[in-house]
């Protein structure tokens, strides 16, 4: 199956820094991302999709100035976390589809991020 | 309005029994499909099913099974013959046609007993 990546795994950092995250499609080419948070014991809420070459589009209350998302090629998207706060603590999933007839997303293993 | 519902926040289940999952779904797209993902306490979501709004057979794999309800708008989640590695969460997710986007319901954790 196809196989998808994320970096870092974990990461912790202080309040008031930045930290990037990177979902990467290891054997396709991935048309759409999708950038997901998990809070503990909760459901998958979906922050942003991103299509190579083009603007992410935010879910509603999901702040853009926040969560700054790139697609740079089809087989990566970052997702920076700007100015992070100990509420943007989460665990953050990305996921790929390689076209619109596709049923399936793959997911990455996610990040999970702790500010201090 | 919620999309999905599951309405069980955990089960416990005896090793070798079979468990079924709850998930109702509200959509008035005709064409759309359900999805069944299982995540361990490592995080990584892991597709298990698929069912297709116009399929005419319930989807299975290997142990898992979909009852799919079209007009109670159900598709319930059968785990035959429960092994301990069975233990996790697990998510009921919606596509519509027209919104290629997945939305997940809130999940139930399954324990499978020794």
């Amino acid at each position: 199956g196809a196989v998808v990546s994320q970096h870092p795994s974990w990461v912790i950092c202080k309040s008031g820094t930045s930290v990037k995250i990177e979902c990467r499609s290891l054997d396709f080419q991935a048309t759409t991302m999708f950038w997901y948070r998990q809070f503990p014991k909760q459901s998958l809420m979906l922050m942003a999709t991103s299509n190579e070459g083009s603007k992410a589009t935010y879910e509603q209350g999901v702040e853009k100035d926040k969560f700054l998302i790139n697609h740079a090629s089809l087989t990566l998207s970052t997702l920076t976390v700007t100015s992070a706060h100990p509420e943007d603590s989460s665990f953050y999933i990305c996921s790929a589809r390689v076209s619109r007839d596709q049923n399936e997303q793959f997911f990455g293993p996610g990040t999970r991020l702790t500010v201090l | 309005a919620q999309k999905i519902t599951q309405t069980q926040p955990g089960m416990f289940v005896q090793e070798k029994e079979a468990v079924t999952l709850d998930c109702t779904y509200d959509t008035s797209d005709p064409s759309y499909g359900l999805f069944w993902y299982k995540q361990p306490s490592s995080g990584e979501m892991i597709f298990l099913i698929y069912q297709g709004s116009y399929d005419q057979q319930n989807a299975t794999e290997g142990r898992y099974s979909l009852n799919f309800q079209k007009a109670r708008k159900s598709a319930n989640l059968v785990i035959s013959a429960s092994q301990l590695g069975d233990s996790a969460m697990y998510f009921c997710a919606m596509r519509e046609r027209n919104d290629y986007k997945l939305s997940f319901g809130a999940g139930t954790t399954v324990t499978v007993r020794a």
